[in-house]
């Protein structure tokens, strides 16, 4: 099957700083990306949609100064949180579509961010 | 899209069939039902999905009923390496916005 990529898969960063989380489709082209977020023992919320060459639209609540979405290819997607804070820390996963055809997504390992 | 009810938990023996239900009794007519699974600190796998039929893979059968408002996914011989969150999701053709609900914690016991 198709594969997603995600980097880093864990980073530490202190409060105020920014990160960047790659997501990577390996073997396949995606016009459409998303962004998941997942606090402890919660389930997947659903951040925002990335397409490649537009801006991202972002869910009811997600500040979207503060998570840059970037999709400047259609085989790569960032996520930049901005200014993260403690609050910020999360689990983060990426998912993609392959574009064309296939009706199903298919997820990156997933990125922890802890902010200290 | 659908939302989707599962039991929150459930044990499974080893080597025995794992039967996890899914109500998605306002599913429309176009809305495929997705199965995921999520293992700790993971990015949640593809197992199956279906419109209408029942569906078989290597992974796992997808039962669906006929008025399509609950489905079951099957592992036919439960491995301790399926104990994860189960996920079904419906979800309208096209979107790809993926609700996830609570998900059902299967946990298979050797």
């Amino acid at each position: 099957g198709a594969v997603v990529s995600q980097h880093p898969s864990r980073v530490i960063c202190k409060s105020g700083t920014s990160v960047k989380i790659e997501c990577r489709s390996l073997d396949f082209q995606a016009t459409t990306m998303f962004w998941y977020r997942q606090f402890p023992k919660q389930s997947l919320m659903l951040m925002a949609t990335s397409n490649e060459g537009s801006k991202a639209t972002y869910e009811q609540g997600v500040e979207k100064d503060k998570f840059l979405i970037n999709h400047a290819s259609l085989t790569l997607s960032t996520l930049t949180v901005t200014s993260a804070h403690p609050e910020d820390s999360s689990f983060y996963i990426c998912s993609a579509r392959v574009t064309g055809g296939g009706e199903k997504l298919f997820f990156g390992s997933g990125t922890q961010l802890s902010v200290l | 899209d659908a939302k989707t009810t599962q039991p929150p938990s459930m044990d499974c023996a080893e080597g025995r069939a794992a039967n996890l239900p899914c109500n998605h009794s306002t599913i429309s007519g176009n809305e495929y039902v997705y199965w995921y699974r999520q293992i700790h600190s993971q990015g949640p796998q593809y197992i199956i999905h279906g419109l209408k039929n029942n569906e078989t893979n290597e992974m796992a059968s997808l039962i669906i009923t006929e008025d399509r408002k609950s489905s079951t996914l099957i592992l036919p011989h439960a491995t301790l390496r399926d104990t994860a969150v189960y996920y079904c999701i419906a979800d309208t053709s096209g979107t790809y916005k993926y609700i996830f609900g609570t998900g059902t914690r299967l946990k298979v016991l050797a």
